[in-house]
């Protein structure tokens, strides 16, 4: 199976604050890498697909970049609601699986 | 609107068996692929397994951990997908999610429904 590690595990940031979390894959996934995020209690959200597609709706602040084996999630500037979990995950293979998360937390 | 609400959840004996169900509405039922995601209490999210259309074939794919025990089935006449359980662990305390599957990634999911697998 393909291992996806995030990091880092969490990170404290303020309002208007960008920010970055990666991912990497144990081994080469083309671009077949996507992002969610997550909030308490709630569903997780499709933000990008195929690395670097914005899904429709989300927020232009949100970009993806990367391909093979490391991968990023950049949020341009953080708003209030964007204080979530973020995951990404690999479809290059099945089972297709998560990271851990990146819980992004409020300073 | 796309909507998917899962049904089913509850409380079960190790070694029992349950069924969930996951009711579509809002696109082409037939023509989407459709997973199951899972995320035990505090934890991450886990990929369970996923169906094709039947135009694409209507084949099945497992996680490691499942494989063996649950089955995944649709009903396109009724616009709903099933993840058979059996076989419970304690470990399969989870949240499960329906979701479409578009391009690999899980872009509509439903509100979850709860197992919980405990003697």
């Amino acid at each position: 199976d393909i291992q996806m590690t995030q990091s880092p595990s969490s990170l404290s940031a303020s309002v208007g604050d960008r920010v970055t979390i990666t991912c990497r894959a144990s081994q080469s996934i083309s671009s077949f890498l996507n992002w969610y995020h997550q909030k308490p209690g709630k569903a997780p959200k499709l933000l990008i697909y195929v690395a670097s597609s914005l899904q429709s709706g989300v927020p232009s602040r949100f970009s993806g970049s990367g391909s093979g084996t490391d991968f990023t999630l950049t949020i341009s500037s953080l708003q209030p609601e964007d204080f979530a979990t973020y995951y990404c995950q690999q479809s290059y293979n099945t089972p297709w699986t998560f990271g851990q998360g990146t819980k992004v937390e409020i300073k | 609107e796309v909507q998917l609400v899962e049904s089913g959840g509850g409380l079960v004996k190790p070694g029992g068996s349950l069924r969930l169900s996951c009711a579509a509405s809002g696109f082409t039922f037939s023509n989407a692929w459709m997973s199951w995601v899972r995320q035990a209490p505090g934890k991450g999210l886990e990929w369970v397994g996923r169906i094709k259309s039947k135009t694409d074939g209507g084949t099945t794919d497992y996680a490691a951990p499942v494989k063996g025990r649950f089955s995944i089935s649709r009903d396109d006449s009724k616009n709903t997908v099933y993840l058979q359980m059996n076989s419970l662990k304690t470990e399969d305390t989870a949240v499960y999610y329906c979701t479409t599957v578009w391009r690999g990634s899980s872009d509509y999911w439903g509100q979850g429904t709860l197992v919980t697998v405990s003697s």
